[in-house]
């Protein structure tokens, strides 16, 4: 099954600017690359995705290289309320929908 | 739109019993999937279904069983729970649409069901 590596942690302060990476191993050729966001008990919940290039919407962007062996998260101007976990999806083509360990965003004030 | 629900919220069993976890949606998904979350930890897939009458196996299936009779439901069943079935388990459903570059599969997740198996 797919396998995507994350760092475990990251720290940041209020008003930086934060970039995730995601190492997509096996990723389908036809998928699209996601990312979620989840707070403590809650179930995870949909931030952006992509497929290929740059993909912005009103929370995030999403870098994309042409190899797509990787993808980049960045939250633009992190909050105390940005501090989560954050997760790559990935997908072998089988659809067996997988996610890494996933990375422990703490902002800072 | 309910989305995806999850029942019990939580659930204490003693080792060697069985239950049967709930899930459904009612936003006409075809593919749904069951998570396990261990305290600290991220998901790891159980099982999954592309459809209804059709499951298969995640990344640790052993000790569950699933089936997928209409397009709204998919419980997950523990067959003789075991102290190392605690965790926090999510249900997901998702579309799936195929654009011109590939195709998308943005999960939505129900709430969780924390099982303490003593």
């Amino acid at each position: 099954l797919a396998k995507t590596t994350q760092p475990i942690s990251m720290d940041s302060y209020e008003g930086q600017e934060v970039n995730i990476t995601c190492s997509h191993n096996n990723i389908a050729t036809n998928d699209y690359i996601t990312w979620y966001q989840q707070f403590p008990s809650q179930g995870p919940r949909f931030i952006i995705q992509g497929y290929k290039t740059k993909v912005t919407n009103e929370v995030a962007s999403l870098f994309i290289p042409a190899d797509r062996k990787s993808s980049t998260l960045s939250l633009p101007r992190v909050s105390l309320s940005d501090t989560a976990v954050y997760y790559c999806q990935g997908d072998t083509g089988r659809r067996a929908l997988t996610f890494g360990s996933g990375t422990r965003l703490q902002v800072q004030p | 739109n309910a989305g995806v629900t999850q029942t019990p919220k939580f659930q204490v069993l003693k080792t060697g019993q069985s239950m049967t976890l709930q899930c459904a949606q009612d936003m006409n998904h075809e593919y749904m999937s069951w998570y396990r979350q261990d305290p600290g930890m991220g998901l790891r897939l159980i099982h999954y279904s592309v459809g209804a009458g059709i499951t298969d196996q995640g990344e640790v299936p052993n000790g569950y069983n699933v089936s997928r009779s209409t397009t709204e439901d998919f419980p997950l069943r523990l067959l003789s729970a075991a102290p190392s079935q605690t965790s926090v388990y999510f249900c997901a459903s998702s579309y799936a649409w195929t654009g011109s570059s590939g195709s998308s599969y943005e999960q939505y997740f129900g709430p969780g069901t924390r099982l303490t198996v003593t």
